[in-house]
């Protein structure tokens, strides 16, 4: 597997709380995503980074916010967790068009 | 913005059979198409891609094939084992330029090989 961790791998939080998740690898790729897998969905996107403070919106935005203020950090921020955030989220790098994913955050609001 | 189709969304064979699934997509921008095989619990594994300058990508038991002009590609699987049991996602993007590699991903195939 890429150098990729992600903390922490389970969190269990109530709604209205902020929660933050931590992407970190170790590979120095440039590009850094964060999905979401929910049943029947697949893998969404939620946010991505293509470089040192370069974050766009992906197609699940709403109630997420990300920074990344080192190339091997990127950081997902749900600013007031709802239930419907209620999901596993999955980070993963890029370089030259292959992704590699982290092991992923189990996150449940209650 | 991009639509990956992907069928079936359940799939059972017989060990030893082949597994074939397929995938549509919509923007004839994309270059780049990727397969993950995901076991449950356990994260995303790339298996195979293929890009749009190649009609046709091997590797031992896996094979992918791309019509870009149908905008549809297909993952085989021959000589299937109770190993290759997982969840096939198959996923589009384009590379280079302004669109970052973002990957759109199909809803995904339970695969299920019977001893």
């Amino acid at each position: 597997d890429a150098g990729i961790t992600q903390s922490p791998r389970h969190k269990v939080t109530e709604t209205g709380t902020p929660v933050t998740l931590r992407c970190h690898q170790t590979e120095n790729h440039r590009y850094m995503y964060w999905y979401r897998q929910d049943p029947g969905h697949g893998l969404r996107l939620i946010h991505y980074s293509y470089g040192v403070k370069d974050t766009d919106k992906g197609e699940v935005s709403d109630g997420y916010s990300v920074s990344r203020s080192k190339t091997e950090d990127f950081l997902l921020t749900l600013e007031s967790a709802t239930s419907s955030q209620t999901s596993v989220y999955f980070c993963a790098i890029s370089e030259r068009g292959e992704q590699f994913f982290g092991p992923g955050t189990r996150l449940t609001v209650l | 913005g991009e639509n990956v189709e992907q069928h079936p969304s359940t799939l059972s064979v017989q060990e030893g059979d082949s597994a074939v699934i397929k995938c549509t997509y919509s923007d004839s921008a994309s270059n780049y198409f990727p397969w993950y095989k995901q076991e449950l619990g356990k994260r995303p594994q790339l298996i195979i891609d293929i890009r749009s300058n190649v009609g046709e990508k091997k590797d031992q038991r896996i094979a992918v094939t791309l019509n870009k002009t149908a905008k549809h590609f297909s993952l085989h699987i021959t000589e299937t084992q109770p190993e290759d049991s997982a969840v096939y996602f198959c996923a589009a993007s384009i590379t280079g330029g302004t669109s970052y590699g973002k990957l759109t991903f199909g809803q995904g195939t339970i695969l299920t090989v019977h001893p």
